[in-house]
């Protein structure tokens, strides 16, 4: 089946840790983002790559990392220097009129 | 500043109708998303709209009028299942997407 898939769906952070959220396509799109959605509020931004091996800033990147080195894959890091990271990530494609979500990955800090 | 406006919570009864607004402020237009989102769950795409009018799907129909800065989704004969979030985002000149904050549909019996 096509499609995007995120893992985990639930992960936990300790003070000053670094974590990664996965998100693989098969669905041969370009573009790829990460939002960051918080109770509540609408999607903001985080990163996007139109290409591999290329990405941008988006709205909120401070304390964010991201890398695009194959097509399918567009994995987040939330370094500790993100101090309110708890929210729920939500990775898309882009493909033509609309954007297609994965499930999503809940972060939180212990 | 780029902004997109809706209401934030709305309630409807199981049967009726409903209309959602969406109002936008953005750096030029190249379309307008609906997205229906329930509570812990990724969006799903209802509808776009790129030329003023009204596109109908089904029960939900989306309509534009650039001119105005302005859309509305009308959901008809409400489900209990339509109980969700819904979003309203625009793609604008740079084609970024600038999204709103979603309303909340309350659907009572």
């Amino acid at each position: 089946d096509g499609g995007i898939t995120q893992s985990p769906k639930y992960l936990f952070r300790k003070e000053g840790q670094n974590v990664t959220l996965s998100c693989e396509q098969n669905l041969n799109h370009d573009a790829m983002y990460w939002y960051r959605q918080d109770p509540g509020q609408g999607l903001r931004l985080i990163y996007y790559s139109q290409i591999v091996n290329d990405f941008q800033k988006g709205d909120i990147a401070e304390g964010y990392s991201v890398s695009r080195e194959k097509k399918e894959s567009f994995p987040l890091t939330v370094t500790s220097a993100q101090k309110n990271p708890t929210a729920f990530y939500l990775c898309a494609t882009g493909g033509g009129e609309t954007q297609y979500f994965g499930p999503g990955t809940r972060l939180l800090v212990l | 500043g780029q902004n997109i406006d809706q209401p934030t919570e709305m309630t409807a009864t199981e049967g009726a109708i409903v209309q959602i607004n969406c109002t936008y402020q953005t750096s030029g237009f190249n379309g307008l998303f609906w997205y229906q989102q329930h509570a812990g769950e990724a969006p799903t795409f209802l509808s776009y709209n790129v030329l003023d009018g009204l596109e109908e799907k089904g029960r939900f129909s989306s309509f534009l009028s650039r001119s105005k800065g302005y859309s509305y989704l009308l959901l008809k004969e409400l489900q209990m299942k339509d109980s969700a979030s819904y979003l309203c985002d625009v793609m604008d000149s740079n084609y970024q997407l600038i999204w709103g904050a979603g309303t909340k549909l309350i659907i009572k019996p």
